[in-house]
């Protein structure tokens, strides 16, 4: 799977968009983007994942760039509640049974 | 979203005896589950995937004699310690996924395990 780099850390402000950026250069054809969070002392929660097209839930949206090197998961409304750990994970094919290889992803911290 | 459960959520065990710990798909059937391990402040580390009716496999260097991995049904995953020693206290999370359908792992809500 595609290594992947992301910002050990980043701070936001209570109800401003938290933008998380990921770098994915070697990506391949055949990998999607995920994302994941993990709260502290808690099992890690899925938020979002895409191929190439720009994807959206109720949690966040998902931004991924042409040439698909790299992504941005964009929070629109931060909320204390979002304070966690962000982990964005490239694996193969658009299945739920392959396993996730976890970075060190990124501690974001929302403040009032 | 579906419910992953563990149990325990905490133990804490003398060195030398065997803790198993529990992994549950409450309201899907998990074909695949996976255990994974994680020390303070460092990111998650697979250990094993487990497959329903079949062997499970171990990522390099983790011990399949020292874990302990059984995926006897479709909802449920163990993961015995044995022989447990300090160096084994951690936080063990499992996860699931489903035969067919979303992509997503579910995450169970980890196991914090102290080795005395």
């Amino acid at each position: 799977d595609a290594k992947t780099t992301q910002p050990p850390s980043m701070d936001c402000a209570e109800g401003r968009a938290a933008n998380l950026p990921c770098n994915h250069s070697t990506i391949s054809g055949n990998e999607y983007v995920y994302w994941y969070r993990q709260i502290h002392s808690q099992g890690p929660q899925y938020i979002i994942h895409g191929l190439k097209n720009n994807e959206t839930n109720e949690m966040a949206s998902l931004i991924i760039t042409e040439d698909r090197k790299s992504s941005t998961l964009i929070l629109p409304h931060a909320t204390l509640r979002d304070t966690a750990v962000y982990y964005c994970i490239v694996r193969v094919g658009g299945t739920s049974y392959g396993k996730l290889t976890f970075g060190q992803g990124t501690i974001l911290t929302v403040h009032p | 979203g579906a419910v992953v459960s563990q149990h325990p959520s905490r133990v804490i065990c003398k060195s030398g005896t065997s803790v198993k710990i529990e992994c549950r798909s409450l309201d899907f059937q998990a074909t695949t589950m996976f255990w994974y391990r994680q020390f303070p402040k460092k990111s998650l580390m697979l250990m094993a995937t487990s497959n329903e009716g079949s062997k499970a496999t171990y990522e390099q260097g983790v011990e399949k004699d020292k874990f302990l991995i059984n995926h006897a049904s479709l909802t449920l995953s163990t993961l015995t310690v044995t022989s447990a020693h300090p160096e084994d206290s951690s936080f063990y999370i499992c996860s699931a996924s489903r035969r067919t359908g979303p992509h997503e792992q579910y995450f169970g809500p980890g196991t914090r395990l102290t080795v005395t």
